[in-house]
């Protein structure tokens, strides 16, 4: 297993520019979220899911978007980049374990950078 | 709302010195908590958590974490520390029946073992 999967590592954006993130799990995972870290801050919520076609907002959902066509797959779009959007993006997936409690695994990240 | 804090937000210590890492959370609900470590310019990995039973719970590499819910701490321990175990560690939270097993994490501590 690969685990969690992101792409690119790396990525320089001109302010108003988008791209998007991408994240792949092969765990068969039905839960997927993403984060931002920012130095000193810990890891806040962007968004998640709960399941293909099913996602919500987390705590700092401005500026992104999300999708999640398959299970495997939950890109992170970014629209009209900004510097406050300069940041380490990590993916992660989850799975119910038998007690209600979800272990999660995270994806290397991407780190982006907006000048 | 729900926190995690993490007391200190950098630990320096002398190779084979133990070290604690202080963890405390708002709640007055069930909880699971866990610990991640961070390697430089890696993703998260888990290094235990507590779901129930035991309120002393062993990781990997050594670490071990013992839940206190008087106190609502979580604080991770290590009786001696390796140069390698220097990383960024984070405690976060998530509660019984909450959303979506979504993680509330600490601002992290950056653990520092010299030689």
């Amino acid at each position: 297993n690969a685990g969690v999967t992101q792409t690119p590592k790396f990525r320089i954006l001109k302010i108003g520019q988008s791209m998007t993130l991408q994240c792949t799990q092969d765990m068969n995972h039905n839960y997927m979220y993403w984060y931002r870290q920012d130095p000193g801050m810990g890891l806040k919520l962007i968004y998640y899911s709960v399941g293909a076609g099913i996602t919500d907002k987390g705590e700092v959902p401005n500026g992104y978007n999300v999708s999640r066509s398959t299970t495997e797959d939950f890109p992170l779009r970014l629209e009209l980049a900004a510097p406050s959007q300069t940041s380490v993006y990590f993916c992660a997936s989850s799975y119910p374990t038998g007690r209600g409690s979800y272990e999660q695994y995270f994806g290397p990240g991407t780190r982006l950078t907006v000048t | 709302a729900q926190s995690v804090t993490q007391l200190d937000s950098q630990v320096p210590v002398f190779e084979e010195a133990p070290v604690e890492l202080r963890c405390n959370y708002s709640s007055s609900v069930s909880v699971y908590l866990f610990w991640y470590v961070q390697y430089p310019n890696q993703g998260l990995q888990l290094l235990l958590k507590y779901l129930s039973g035991s309120t002393l719970v062993k990781g990997i590499n050594g670490f071990e974490a013992e839940f206190n819910k008087s106190q609502t701490s979580f604080h991770l321990r290590k009786p001696s520390v390796h140069i390698s175990d220097t990383a960024e560690y984070f405690c976060a939270v998530t509660y019984y029946g909450g959303s979506q097993g979504n993680l509330i994490f600490g601002k992290g501590t950056k653990l520092s073992v010299k030689p």
